[in-house]
């Protein structure tokens, strides 16, 4: 199975919004309606953002919301806060009931 | 709410085998799957493998044929064995879970940083 495919950097200044693709395949993305997106800061442990393509975890701010279209599935980020830069993860259930991860996205607030 | 905590030694050398352990508190171990995932340094998240409390498995076909992971009901803890490790297998590496009919991590150990080296 291939990593997903997200582009390696994205940035934006405070306030505006962002927006992260995620491309597999009918394999995985395409095929089934359970993407999930991770945010990781530096030396700690990834967290849940959105599951099952464009629900948010209790707790998680409302500003984060996904999306999907064929192969390729987005995360948007709103309003722009400094605490967002971090690395973003997607990830999508696959045929054989097996799991990928995209590369992995850097973003960073200007 | 389920913690979790990764244990094992942070030094393995090439070609012998990377021995992992993930406690699991504040809940039983039933009912989950309970998963491995790794970071090489630089680079993006890799999933390696899962095992449900009976002890079914699915492992990524690029590690199979080194990776066996294993539960343990009775200590609430699951484990993870990486045989022939070379440089590549340098990585942090996290235990999570995700619970039948949701495909979704949640939540996260802390991560272990495992360096292969002689």
């Amino acid at each position: 199975q291939s990593a997903l495919t997200q582009p390696a950097s994205v940035s934006g200044s405070p306030g505006q919004s962002i927006t992260i693709s995620c491309t597999g395949t009918s394999s995985d993305v395409g095929g089934y309606d359970f993407v999930s997106w991770y945010q990781q800061h530096p030396g700690k442990a990834p967290k849940l953002m959105i599951y099952d393509v464009s629900n948010r975890p209790s707790g998680v701010s409302n500003r984060f919301s996904g999306s999907k279209s064929g192969n390729t599935a987005s995360l948007t980020i709103s309003g722009l806060q400094a605490e967002d830069e971090a690395d973003y993860y997607c990830s999508s259930y696959t045929t054989n009931s097996a799991r990928v991860f995209g590369g992995g996205t850097k973003l960073t607030v200007l | 709410h389920v913690q979790l905590q990764e244990s094992g030694p942070g030094l393995v050398k090439p070609s012998e085998t990377l021995s992992l352990t993930c406690t699991v508190s504040g809940g039983s171990i039933g009912s989950y799957y309970w998963t491995w995932i790794r970071r090489p340094p630089g680079k993006g998240l890799e999933w390696i493998a899962y095992i449900s409390y009976t002890g079914g498995t699915k492992y990524n076909p690029s590690l199979k044929s080194r990776v066996t992971i294993s539960v343990d009901t009775s200590k609430n803890q699951f484990s993870l064995r990486l045989s022939s490790v070379t440089a590549a297998d340098t990585a942090v590496y996290y235990c999570t879970k995700f619970a039948w009919g949701q495909n979704w991590f949640d939540p996260w150990g802390q991560g272990t940083l495992v360096t292969v080296s002689s």
